[in-house]
């Protein structure tokens, strides 16, 4: 079955200070894999996805994910985040699979200190 | 840039009241989906729908949940005897093709069941 683990379920950084979100994933093909965000009431947004090809993937509003398939791991990095970055943030895995279904991790709350 | 949109954005109903939610996903995408997230909780799967058919659920999509394409736009989820538990944000989805590429989510439907 697939799973998704995102470790850290709130981070606190610094405005301008770098990000990373950690996400570890379990699927037994080649994983799709997803980072949303949601701001508090919110939908969920699409930041960026990975199929294939490149293992560093850009997103929109400067986020960037890696693909470590030895690692199972696609961490989400910012280089300088801003105080509107403060959000929740999900993880999610998929794949070439009947039900097309996604399975997302637990989120991890990013708060923003001035 | 095309949106899948969902009504209404809250809804407030009694328990035991039936209610649903509708949807219209993205004009040229086949495959549609049902997840909710509870109010501080991860987001999860709940049923997928491809050619008039449900193609995956989950356990929570139980009899008391059920899916409809009544015509060639909306895509609709009924839940017939509403429960305090299931209180969430009900989000639709929808995909151009199988597998995970091209989600879209809608903003999402805020259920209050009191």
């Amino acid at each position: 079955a697939q799973s998704v683990t995102q470790p850290d379920i709130h981070i606190t950084v610094s405005e301008g200070a770098s990000l990373e979100l950690r996400c570890n994933y379990s699927y037994g093909a080649t994983p799709y894999l997803f980072w949303y965000v949601q701001s508090p009431g919110q939908g969920l947004q699409l930041l960026l996805k990975y199929f294939s090809g490149d293992t560093l993937v850009q997103g929109i509003k400067g986020f960037e994910a890696e693909f470590k398939r030895s690692q199972s791991s696609f961490n989400l990095r910012k280089p300088s985040v801003h105080w509107s970055d403060a959000a929740e943030y999900f993880c999610a895995v998929g794949g070439y699979n009947a039900g097309n279904m996604l399975t997302f991790g637990g989120g991890t709350r990013l708060m923003v200190k001035p | 840039e095309p949106e899948v949109t969902q009504t209404p954005s809250h809804q407030v109903t009694q328990m035991g009241q039936e209610v649903i939610l509708r949807c219209v996903p993205i004009s040229n995408h086949l495959y549609f989906y049902w997840y909710r997230q509870i109010l501080g909780q991860k987001v999860e799967f709940l049923v997928s729908f491809y050619n008039n058919e449900i193609s995956e659920k989950s356990e929570i999509f139980d009899d008391q949940f059920s899916v409809e394409r009544p015509d060639g736009s909306n895509f609709t989820l009924k839940i017939r005897s509403t429960k305090l538990e299931d209180s969430a944000m009900y989000f639709c989805a929808s995909s151009e093709e199988t597998g995970s590429y091209g989600y879209t989510f809608g903003s999402g439907t805020r259920l209050t069941v009191v």
